[in-house]
C-alpha cells in the first residue's frame, strides 16, 4: 500500500525567504506526482504536475523535483510572500490504477 | 468549463438522518473520485469511478456509505444513517485519462452531524 509522508507538518518563515517542502512515498511505481495548495475553507488547487519520467517542473517562483528511485519530491518556493501562506499537499498517482494517494500536508505561514 | 461542482457546500444534520452529497465533474473527464478530509486522518480516498463504473470502493468506511454515478455528468455520495463521526469535508475530484493530467477538485461539501 502506497504511503505518502510530508515533512515538516508546519513551517513558519519571514517574508522573502526561500524554502523547501518535502514529500516522500514508499512505492516508486507511480505515474506522476502532483503538488497542491489548499487555502482554509477551500478545495485543492493544482500547482505542479511531474510525470514519472521527468525530474522537475517549474512555474513562476515554484520548482518541484522528483527522484522516483528514492521516493522523494521537493517543492521549492523562492522569495516567499504572505500570500503563499496555505497548506501544501503532495499526491502520487499510482501505476496501473487511477487513484492518487495524498500526504497530510505542510502548513506554511509566511510572516510579513 | 465551470470546474467540478459540488452541492451542498455546507450541511448540518441530526444524527440518524440521510445525507446526500452531489457532484458534477468536468465535462470529458472519465475518472471521478470522492475524498473525505478530517484533521485526524487527512485526505482519504473513499471511492472512485472510471467511465461511471466503480473501480475501487475499499475506502468506504462502512455500509452506511454508498456512491453512485448514473451518468458521466453526475455522482452522489450518500450516508444513511449519518453519525457525528461522519462530520468532515467531502471532496469530489475528476480527471481525464489514466496519466499525465491534472486532477481537479471541487470546493467541497462541509458536513456536520450533530
Amino acid at each position: 500500500k502506497q504511503e505518502v509522508t510530508q515533512i515538516p507538518a508546519a513551517l513558519s518563515v519571514p517574508e522573502g525567504e526561500n524554502l523547501v517542502l518535502n514529500c516522500s512515498f514508499t512505492d516508486s511505481a507511480i505515474y506522476n506526482l502532483q503538488w497542491f495548495r489548499q487555502d482554509p475553507g477551500k478545495g485543492l488547487t493544482s500547482l505542479l504536475l511531474i510525470q514519472s519520467s521527468q525530474r522537475e517542473q517549474t512555474s513562476g517562483r515554484l520548482n518541484a523535483s522528483l527522484d522516483k528511485s528514492s521516493g522523494r519530491s521537493t517543492l521549492y518556493i523562492a522569495a516567499s510572500q504572505p500570500g503563499d501562506s496555505a497548506t501544501y499537499l503532495c499526491a502520487v498517482r499510482e501505476g496501473n490504477a487511477g487513484k492518487s494517494t495524498f500526504g497530510d500536508g505542510t502548513t506554511l505561514t509566511v510572516k510579513p | 468549463d465551470a470546474g467540478v461542482i459540488q452541492s451542498p457546500r455546507h450541511e448540518v444534520t441530526e444524527m440518524g438522518q440521510e445525507v446526500t452529497l452531489r457532484c458534477k465533474p468536468i465535462s470529458g473527464h472519465d475518472y471521478l473520485f470522492w475524498y473525505r478530509q478530517t484533521m485526524m486522518r487527512g485526505l482519504e480516498l473513499l471511492i472512485y469511478f472510471n467511465n461511471n463504473v466503480p473501480i475501487d470502493d475499499s475506502g468506504m468506511p462502512e455500509d452506511r456509505f454508498s456512491a453512485k454515478m448514473p451518468n458521466a455528468s453526475f455522482s452522489t455520495l450518500k450516508i444513511q444513517p449519518s453519525e457525528p463521526r461522519d462530520s468532515a469535508v467531502y471532496f469530489c475530484a475528476s480527471i481525464r485519462g489514466i496519466s499525465g493530467n491534472t486532477i481537479y477538485f471541487g470546493e467541497g461539501s462541509w458536513l456536520t452531524v450533530v
